[in-house]
C-alpha cells in the first residue's frame, strides 16, 4: 500500500458525460502528478501540482482539468468523453519534486 | 516523439538466472533515472533510481546500470524470481526546472518461469 487512494476504482459511462476522478496523497506529501495510461500504452503524464498550485503541464487535453485542494487532495475532471478517454488514470504523489513518487492504484474509465 | 524507450515487450528468463532489462532515451538533459514494476490492477510500484551522475545503483537484487554516452540504462535482477514476474517500466526525470514530472518507457513484461 502506497498510501495514495483513489477513487473510484471503477467508472463506466457514456460519451458526452463528465466524470471527477479523485487522488488523496500520501500524508505530508505537496506534490499530486496525474498519469493517463491507454491500452498498450506506457503512462503518459497530464499534469502535476503542488500545494495548491498548478507546476507542469504534460499531455493534457482541453476537455480535462485539474485542481488541488487546501487539504491537498486532487480532482480530475473528464468532460465530453469520447471512447479514446478509455484508460486507466493514475495518481501519484511526492513530498516536493523528490525523486520517487508514489502511485495510487489507479481508476479504469470505460467509456461506451 | 518517444523520449524513452523499451524496446523489449516482453522477456522470459529462468527462475534463479539473471533478468536484464534495458531502456533507451534521446534526451540528454534527462537528470534522474527510476525503474517501477507493476502488478495487474495496481499502481506502480517504485523498485530503484539513479541519478546522472552515478553509473551503477544497487539494492538487494536489483541493480541498475546507467550509460550516458549510450542514453542507455539496464535494470538487473539477480536472482530472478517467480514473484519478480511483472510489467516494468523505466522512467527519466523531466528537463532540469521544478518539476517532477517522469516520463515513462512502453515497459517491458518479465516473466520468470519456475
Amino acid at each position: 500500500d502506497s498510501g495514495v487512494t483513489q477513487t473510484p476504482k471503477h467508472l463506466i459511462t457514456a460519451t458526452g458525460q463528465r466524470v471527477t476522478l479523485r487522488c488523496s496523497p500520501r500524508s505530508g506529501d505537496l506534490s499530486v502528478y496525474w498519469y493517463q495510461q491507454s491500452l498498450d500504452q506506457g503512462l503518459q503524464f497530464l499534469i502535476q501540482y503542488y500545494n495548491g498550485e498548478e507546476r507542469a503541464k504534460g499531455n493534457i487535453l482541453e476537455r480535462f482539468s485539474a485542481q488541488q485542494f487546501p487539504d491537498l487532495h486532487s480532482e480530475l475532471n473528464l468532460s465530453s468523453l469520447e471512447l479514446g478517454d478509455s484508460a486507466l488514470y493514475f495518481c501519484a504523489s511526492s513530498p516536493y519534486r523528490d525523486n520517487e513518487q508514489f502511485f495510487g492504484p489507479g481508476t479504469r474509465l470505460t467509456v461506451l | 516523439d518517444q523520449q524513452v524507450k523499451q524496446n523489449s515487450p516482453s522477456l522470459s528468463v529462468q527462475e534463479g538466472r539473471i533478468s536484464i532489462l534495458n531502456c533507451d532515451y534521446t534526451n540528454s538533459m534527462f537528470d534522474y533515472f527510476l525503474w517501477y514494476k507493476k502488478y495487474p490492477a495496481e499502481g506502480p510500484t517504485f523498485l530503484i533510481s539513479i541519478s546522472s551522475i552515478k553509473d551503477k545503483n544497487e539494492d538487494g537484487r536489483f541493480t541498475v546500470f546507467l550509460n550516458k554516452s549510450a542514453k542507455h540504462l539496464s535494470l538487473h535482477i539477480v536472482p530472478s524470481q517467480p514473484g519478480d514476474s511483472a510489467v516494468y517500466f523505466c522512467a527519466a526525470r523531466g528537463l532540469r526546472g521544478n518539476t517532477g514530472k517522469l516520463i515513462f518507457g512502453q515497459g517491458t513484461t518479465l516473466q520468470v518461469k519456475p
